[in-house]
Order: structure tokens, then sequence, then C-alpha cells
């Protein structure tokens, strides 16, 4: 059984619509992500929590804003998304961002499908 | 600038073969860590296996054995007797710039062990 959990499993929404997509660990880790991964390809890097604060924007739209409100729970709110958001969103957490190498936990991931 | 290469796209071989994955990584860093997930058609990325850039000792864990090389710069993968079960994607990864969480990704390398 994974450790962090995420949901929804599946989303489809249109690109007018607004929806989140939420993450949960009770790990005790201090350092969540978001990551982005394409059919094929590796997960990209989209954001990081490090202490309940927003450590990296890896350059990502508007249209996608994170929120950490408290230590266990990480969101990823949707708007105005293209087709090309299609994917499958991980949620990760580690011990601390730069601690030493201590490795990411995933969850099962979100896919997403943007109409 | 950090980068990992995983040469193999699409690996295939019969139950009970042995099978080995090779990663090969670059990095400027003189403390960094190298990782192995693997990602079963369900999506979630599974953490197989830390290696810190001090310790070179191979590892052996159950059907599983890493071979971690600096001198080649390489974290190589193998499965003894492989089963189908091991089928999945499975992805070599590096601590990024400065030791952090932000993990750089190998292309990944998909696995098929037919019956």
């Amino acid at each position: 059984d994974t450790e962090v959990t995420q949901t929804p499993k599946h989303l489809v929404m249109g690109m007018t619509n607004k929806k989140s997509l939420k993450c949960e660990q009770h790990m005790g880790h201090r350092a969540m992500y978001w990551y982005k991964q394409k059919a094929k390809k590796p997960p990209e890097l989209m954001f990081v929590y490090s202490y309940e604060k927003l450590s990296i924007n890896e350059s990502v739209p508007s249209r996608f804003s994170p929120e950490c409100p408290n230590s266990s729970l990480l969101n990823l709110h949707l708007h105005a998304l293209q087709p090309e958001d299609s994917a499958l969103y991980l949620c990760a957490s580690s011990q601390d961002y730069r601690g030493p190498g201590s490795p990411l936990h995933f969850g099962n991931g979100t896919r997403l499908t943007v109409t | 600038a950090q980068k990992v290469t995983q040469a193999q796209t699409e690996i295939s071989v019969v139950e009970k073969e042995d099978v080995t994955l090779d990663c090969v990584y670059e990095t400027r860093d003189t403390t960094y860590y190298l990782f192995w997930y693997k990602q079963p058609p369900s999506g979630e990325l599974v953490f197989l296996i830390r290696r810190n850039s001090f310790d070179e000792q191979n590892e052996i864990s159950g059907r599983y054995s890493w071979n971690f090389q600096k001198s080649t710069s390489s974290f190589n993968f193998t499965i003894t007797a492989s089963q189908v079960v091991d089928s999945a994607v499975y992805f070599c990864a590096l601590t990024g710039p400065g030791n952090t969480g932000k993990l750089i990704f190998g292309q990944g390398t998909t696995l098929q062990v037919k019956p």
C-alpha cells in the first residue's frame, strides 16, 4: 500500500472547468512535490514545498496553482487547462528537500484528461 | 550539468532470464545520491534503492542487485530469474544540483517479461 494518497485517481475536465487534485501523507515528511508525467516520458518536476513553503516553481503556467494547507496535505488547483495538460500527475514526499538524499515516496497519481 | 542516461529504451526477455538495466550519470557534485524506481502499469513510482556517492559496495536484495561504479559513472540494475511481475518501466535518478530533492530522471527502460 502506498503511503502517499492521491485523489481522484482519474479526472476528466473541460477547458473552462475548475478542479483540484489532492495529496496526503502521514509519514511526517516535510517536503512535498508535484510532478507531471506524459506517456512514455519520465516525471517532470512542477513544484516543491519545503516546510509548507513553496520552494521551487519550475516555471509552471499559472493555470496550475499549488497549495499546502499543512505539512500533510498538498493540493493542485486547476483552472482553464489545455488539452496538452492531459497527463499523469504524481505527488511525492520526502523527509527533507535538502536532506541527505532522502528518497521520494510517490502516490499512485491522478490521470487527468482535458477535453 | 546533471544528466542521467538510460540507453535501453525497451527490453524484452523470457521469464527466468537474467536482465541488466544500464544507467550512466553525469554530475559536478562530489556528494550525490542515485536511485532506482519501478513504475508498473498502475502508475505509482516505487522506490527500489538509494546509493550515495561514497558507498561503492554492490547491493543485493532478493532477485535484485545493483552495481555502482564511480569510475565509469554507472549504476546498473540486474534482475535475476526475471518474473512476469517485473514487467514495468524502470527509472534511474540522480539528486539535483546541490544534492537536493529535485531528482534528475533518466528516460526510463521499459522491461517486458514474457511467460
